[in-house]
Parts: structure tokens; sequence; C-alpha cells
């Protein structure tokens, strides 16, 4: 059962303009969510993150919303770059029940910036 | 320089030959845990491991192994390996298994099972 969902398998923006990365999630014990960046025959590295108790986090061009009652997350680009074509995974982590300990991600989504 | 180390990145084995990757991390972290990404599934836990000495099977623990005897090194061991264990595994760690944390990983071992 996928407690966490990328339900776009793939997004194609132009260069400059805004990509928006969604995620879904069933388990109200989530406590942290994070989000994952994966190029080719490299491993996934932390993008950004944000704790349950906020509603936004902000690094640079990256911005993550969280939307506790709609258990839904985004990340936001902008703006795009080609370098940022990759693959993204959303993940959530919870610290009680059977979260504990837990990493879940989602199946990803490939973003793809053309020129 | 802060990592994660997997050994080797590929590798090509017959059924049943048992074998190990093995997973190194120097930043002293006491949570470590193994993947597999499959087309269109993501990445699914086989395994973690909060501290030495203490395992617990993740999404998708049948045909593996792990031990952890020191806070270092986490291998992942495959028995008696079926074609179905063909993937690309991923070893990661953080600080600790409490969720403010980030999970660092490794580059990846691409499995296949013949």
């Amino acid at each position: 059962d996928q407690q966490v969902k990328q339900n776009s398998p793939s997004l194609s923006v132009q260069e400059g303009r805004i990509s928006i990365l969604n995620c879904d999630y069933t388990n109200s014990m989530f406590d942290y969510f994070l989000w994952y960046k994966k190029y080719p025959a490299e491993g996934p590295t932390f993008l950004i993150s944000i704790s349950s108790i906020k509603d936004k986090n902000e690094d640079g061009r990256f911005t993550v919303f969280l939307n506790k009652s709609a258990k839904h997350l985004s990340l936001h680009i902008v703006p795009s770059q080609p370098g940022d074509s990759a693959v993204y995974f959303c993940a959530a982590r919870g610290d009680r029940g059977s979260t504990l300990g837990r990493l879940y991600f989602g199946r990803g989504t490939q973003l793809t910036v053309w020129p | 320089e802060a990592q994660v180390t997997q050994n080797p990145r590929y590798l090509i084995t017959v059924t049943g030959k048992k074998l190990t990757v093995t997973c190194s991390q120097n930043m002293n972290h006491e949570y470590m845990s193994w993947y597999r990404q499959d087309p269109g599934l993501g990445l699914r836990q086989i395994y973690y491991s909060m501290n030495v000495e203490v395992t617990d099977k993740g999404d998708v623990p049948e045909g593996y192994k792990v031990s952890r005897k020191e806070k270092r090194n986490f291998p992942l061991i495959l028995e008696s390996p079926s074609p179905n264990q063909t993937s690309l595994y991923f070893c990661a760690s953080s600080l600790s298994g409490q969720s403010n944390t980030e999970a660092f990983f490794g580059q990846g071992t691409r499995l296949t099972v013949v």
C-alpha cells in the first residue's frame, strides 16, 4: 500500500518557468517530509524538507508547501534550469508507531527542463 | 569527505550464488537502511537498522538478510539470489532514526541475477 504518492510520472517545463511537483500522503503519523533529487547513475541527494508543524519552507529557488488537511505537499522550482532535469522523489518520515525509523518514498517524477 | 560507500557498483551473478553488497559510512550515523529501486515502483525499503545489533524489516525484506555488528557497516546479504532480485540497490544513513534527520545515500549497486 503506497503511503506516499506521486501521481505524475513526468513533467516537462521550459527553462525560466516554474516547475511544480506534487505529492500526496495517506498516513497522518508522518512528521517530516523531504524531497530528493536523483540523476542517472547516482544516488538520491537531499534537496529540501519541511516539518509537519510548518506550511512552507524556502531555500533559494526551491520552496516546499505543505497542506496537512489535504495531506498534500508540493515542490516549486523557480526559475527552472536545465540542470534541474532529474527524477524527484517525495519522502516522509515519522516518530510514532509504524512510521518510527522508516522513510517512505513516492515513485518519483521525472522533470525535464528544456531550453 | 562525508560519504556512504557501496561495493560493488555493478554485479552480475547467477541464481543461487550467495552474495554480499557492502555499505560503509564515515559520519558516525546511528541509522542505516537499504532500498531497492525498480522502474515505476520508486524506492522501497528492504531493511533498516536503528543502531548496532538493532535491525528490522522494511517493506520488501523477503530474500535478504542484513547485519549491523559495527556502527559504520551495514552489509546486505542475498543467500540465494533469484532473477526477481535484479534491481538497483541503495544504502543510506542518517544521524538517527528520528524524523527530522535527512538520509544520505550511496551511489548505488546495480545487480543482475541470471
